[in-house]
């Protein structure tokens, strides 16, 4: 009974690829996020999708795509991975105005 | 501009003491909300208490409670009796604006608790 889960937990690839980051929850949120955690730990919001529609679109460089194929799900896809795109992507859900944000277990990314 | 300031890069505390995380916020909406997170050495981020801009009393969660001085634009978190499990990292985050469209989610740099036995 997981509430947010993510998709692989663990991704290693090389630069240059193509990859998809999976996310889902089943708490039936309508607003669901993806974060970007570095290495120093400092958090930062990617996008926002409230119904399948995106709300807020942090300045991310355009070879990241969100896509929501119905509000339980927002996966994210990355074209032409670079080395600063390692990190730890969270996906995250809530309630529109809602009080608490629910987040996935993370997904670690290593680009070699 | 910082919009979350959280001063206190590592913390230490004596088991079963109270400690205070400082979180200090910059926004102009007269509507937010504050939060306050808990990531352990595992990775995943636990949501621990939450304060909107208009709640007249300081939120409190077990033994979480959020110090909340709207004038200062402080929203420090207060763990009483503290844990060997309280051990993480802890961050303060805003959400400005309300409704399905301008919301904003700014987090703090964290502070990095360790509570010694």
């Amino acid at each position: 009974d997981t509430a947010v889960s993510q998709t692989p937990k663990y991704l290693v690839t090389q630069m240059g690829n193509d990859k998809s980051i999976k996310c889902e929850q089943n708490l039936g949120h309508d607003t669901m996020y993806w974060y970007k955690q570095d290495s120093k730990k400092f958090l930062k919001i990617m996008f926002s999708y409230n119904n399948k529609e995106l709300i807020i679109n942090e300045t991310v460089p355009n070879r990241f795509s969100p896509k929501s194929p119905d509000k339980a799900h927002l996966n994210l896809h990355i074209n032409s991975l670079e080395l600063g795109d390692s990190a730890v992507y969270f996906c995250a859900s809530s309630q529109t105005q809602g009080n608490e944000q629910f987040f996935g277990p993370g997904t670690r990314l290593t680009v070699l | 501009a910082q919009k979350i300031t959280q001063t206190q890069p590592g913390m230490f505390v004596q088991e079963k003491e109270a400690v205070t995380l400082d979180c200090t916020y910059d926004t102009s909406d007269p509507s937010y909300g504050l939060f306050w997170y808990k990531q352990p050495s595992s990775g995943e981020m636990i949501f621990l208490i939450y304060q909107g801009s208009y709640d007249q009393q300081n939120a409190t969660e077990g033994r979480y409670s959020l110090n909340f001085q709207k004038a200062r634009k402080s929203a420090n978190l207060v763990i009483s009796a503290s844990q060997l499990g309280d051990s993480a990292m802890y961050f303060c985050a805003m959400r400005e604006g309300q409704g399905n469209y301008g919301q904003n989610f700014v987090f703090g740099p964290g502070t990095r608790l360790s509570v010694l036995p």
